[in-house]
């Protein structure tokens, strides 16, 4: 199976510190994106790469968040400074079109 | 602007019986509609997707929905419930730059 991938799978920090998930898109896909969710939620669009260009980022991306594709294949998202609100599911999505992604299992991030 | 309801957070059924989760959207474009399942501690897997052309739409497992523009509905349901569908379903709508709206999601329970 070639599915989307991320590492980890589980991520506990304390508050303050910086954290990094990988994503592994469906290879070929040209479009990844990320999402973030919490419990009783559905996910929520962070942000989106065509290939290695950043096309979109939600209001919800604060300074501290930051995503990479740089060679436009896997992806990485940076938290830094983790506050206790930041605790929820990472989920990362590849798509070959516009119309349907791909998830991952996720990252579960866990801040104390 | 793109937003999904989904009426019951939780949704009850026994075993055999029919299926109905409840999706409504708004959509300041034609809309490409989606159901989504959510097994615990896993990622998203499309079960079905409405893009253009024949208003029901057929998915994996036996589920199916029917698009209905004068209602902004997208109703999912399936003839007979079956235990292994226990899980989280998610209605999504694309809009603009490739996001997904998801809905709050619905627990299904299926009771023996």
């Amino acid at each position: 199976d070639t599915g989307v991938s991320q590492d980890p799978r589980h991520k506990i920090t304390k508050r303050g510190q910086n954290v990094t998930f990988r994503c592994d898109p469906i290879s070929e896909h040209n479009r990844l994106y990320w999402y973030r969710q919490t419990l009783g939620q559905g996910p929520e669009f962070l942000t989106y790469f065509q290939n290695e260009a950043q096309l979109e980022k939600s209001r919800l991306l604060s300074d501290r968040f930051s995503a990479e594709r740089p060679k436009g294949s896997f992806s990485t998202l940076e938290i830094q400074r983790t506050e206790q609100g930041d605790s929820a599911m990472y989920l990362c999505a590849s798509s070959p079109t516009s119309l349907e992604q791909y998830f991952g299992p996720g990252t579960r991030l866990t801040v104390t | 602007a793109q937003s999904v309801t989904q009426l019951g957070s939780h949704v009850s059924v026994s075993e055999g019986a029919l299926v109905l989760l409840r999706c409504n959207y708004s959509s300041s474009v034609p809309p490409y509609l989606f159901w989504y399942v959510q097994y615990p501690n896993q990622g998203l897997q499309l079960l079905l997707k409405y893009t253009t052309g024949a208003t029901l739409v057929k998915g994996i497992n036996g589920f199916e929905a029917e698009f209905k523009k004068s209602e902004t509905s997208f109703h999912l349901t399936k003839p007979s419930a079956h235990m292994s569908d226990a899980a989280e379903y998610f209605c999504a709508v694309s809009g603009p730059g490739n996001q997904f709206y998801f809905g709050t999601g619905t627990s299904l329970t299926v009771i023996p």
